[in-house]
């Protein structure tokens, strides 16, 4: 079963414009990924927390992690067309190897 | 270097005939992993190999499913008996060594499209 629960499902917005997916996960964690996903195929990484991290960036990406509530956020500033994607957080669940996923937010980018 | 690969992209099959799914991991990632994506939704974590260790099976939803990796390289994902639940996406990813809980990045194949009818 899935631990993640991401929100919103979907998000449409003008190109240009910020956009910030929200995931709450449920176990402790040692770290947190984010992924895309185009077209329903393979996934690329984007960037990987920390549970001792509050907060990380990468170019356009900023992630935030908040375990006392057990949630990030990924926020992709400055939006083009090309980010059209699906986005999924991944924990490990507190094990070594083992992803689990959340449901995905599809964002859809405006040119 | 070549990335994940797998075969094939597509798959489409008859209810209760077996398919067998190919990954080809990236050169010299000792881990293997297998996911699968139903329509619309995350990924579920099926199976994972790690070197010579067996593999950990605990996300296989029946006995239907089994895997197995030859010569700690590529890895094969057999489903006898499909059923039409049985259609998602299936994806293989590889990272180096896959332990420690050092968040280790994951690299994900293309996946396999699995549609039974």
């Amino acid at each position: 079963s899935q631990q993640g629960e991401e929100d919103p499902q979907a998000l449409s917005i003008q190109e240009g414009e910020n956009a910030t997916m929200n995931c709450s996960y449920k176990t402790s964690i040692n770290n947190l990924q984010w992924y895309r996903q185009n077209s329903g195929r393979g996934l690329v990484h984007l960037i990987l927390i920390r549970s001792n991290e509050r907060e990380k960036h990468s170019g356009r990406l900023r992630v935030t992690l908040d375990t006392s509530k057990k949630s990030s956020s990924l926020l992709i500033t400055a939006s083009r067309a090309a980010d059209t994607a699906s986005y999924f957080c991944a924990t490990d669940g507190g094990s070594s190897y083992k992803l689990i996923f959340g449901s995905g937010t599809r964002l859809l980018v405006r040119p | 270097g070549a990335g994940v690969s797998q075969s094939p992209s597509n798959k489409v099959t008859e209810k209760g005939k077996d398919v067998e799914l190919r990954c080809d991991p990236i050169s010299g990632h000792t881990a293997l992993y297998w996911y699968r994506q139903s329509l619309g939704q995350g990924l579920e974590f099926l199976i994972y190999f790690q070197g010579n260790s067996a593999p950990d099976k605990s996300g296989l939803p029946s006995d239907r499913f089994s895997a197995e990796r030859t010569g700690g390289s590529v890895s094969t994902l057999t489903i006898q008996r499909t059923q039409q639940e049985d259609s998602a996406v299936y994806l293989c990813a590889s990272s180096l060594v896959g332990a420690s809980g050092s968040g280790e990045t994951q690299y994900f194949g293309p996946g396999t499209r699995l549609l039974v009818l």
